[in-house]
């Protein structure tokens, strides 16, 4: 079973859409989860770090079920902007620093 | 602000050929790490350094060498370029603490023919 796993998509919504994206991990250890967002051709940069408690930033909403051992991205209003590609990242702990990395999942925002 | 710069932005091989890539970070981050990505594979670990003068394998080391001689450089050698090492490379950098995000260079595009 792999690390991470996301489905890869894509996502095609309309501009002012909500949609929101789901990340599985294996190990029940992982203490460290984060969205990546990749634009293309380009490196991967940090959207946002995913807190136990949950944690939002503008239109951007993370959450971590630790018990059912997943991240989910919620993304409301979506801009055109938001086209790209997103990249759950899981921490396990052991050693710290190395992140195992879904597949991504692509998402098209059209007008 | 530098952050991790990775050279070159593009390469093209011949099959056989060695080269290294560079990769040096200005953070004094103890983790660095080697990634390639491929349509369809998302991120793969090739190497990764918890320290200057340590190393270890991810999950596709084969046909790459690394040494971790400064907390700030990191380079990949390609011992033998293959067409199938084709691909985006990704080098990144991280504090080793916990819930520490990882920093990207921009990446160098191989293309072995």
């Amino acid at each position: 079973r792999k690390e991470v796993e996301q489905d890869p998509g894509p996502f095609n919504v309309p501009e002012g859409a909500t949609v929101a994206f789901n990340c599985t991990y294996s190990n029940s250890a992982s203490q460290s989860f984060f969205w990546y967002r990749q634009d293309c051709r380009k490196e991967p940069k940090l959207l946002m770090s995913v807190y136990s408690s949950g944690n939002e930033d503008g239109r951007f909403t993370a959450q971590l079920n630790r018990a059912s051992q997943y991240i989910s991205l919620l993304i409301r209003d979506s801009k055109l902007s938001d086209s790209a590609t997103y990249l759950c990242a899981v921490n396990r702990g052991s050693t710290l620093g190395r992140l195992y990395f879904g597949r991504g999942t692509q998402l098209t925002v059209w007008p | 602000n530098a952050g991790v710069t990775q050279t070159p932005k593009f390469q093209v091989l011949k099959t056989g050929q060695s080269m290294t890539l560079q990769c040096a970070q200005d953070m004094n981050h103890e983790y660095m790490s080697w990634y390639r990505q491929d349509p369809g594979m998302g991120l793969r670990l090739i190497h990764y350094s918890v320290g200057a003068g340590i190393t270890d394998q991810g999950e596709v080391p084969n046909g790459y060498n690394v040494s971790r001689s400064t907390t700030e450089d990191f380079p990949l050698r390609l011992l033998s370029a293959a067409p199938s090492q084709t691909s985006v490379y990704f080098c990144a950098s991280s504090s080793q603490g916990q819930g520490e995000e990882a920093f990207f260079g921009q990446g160098t595009r191989l293309t072995v023919v």
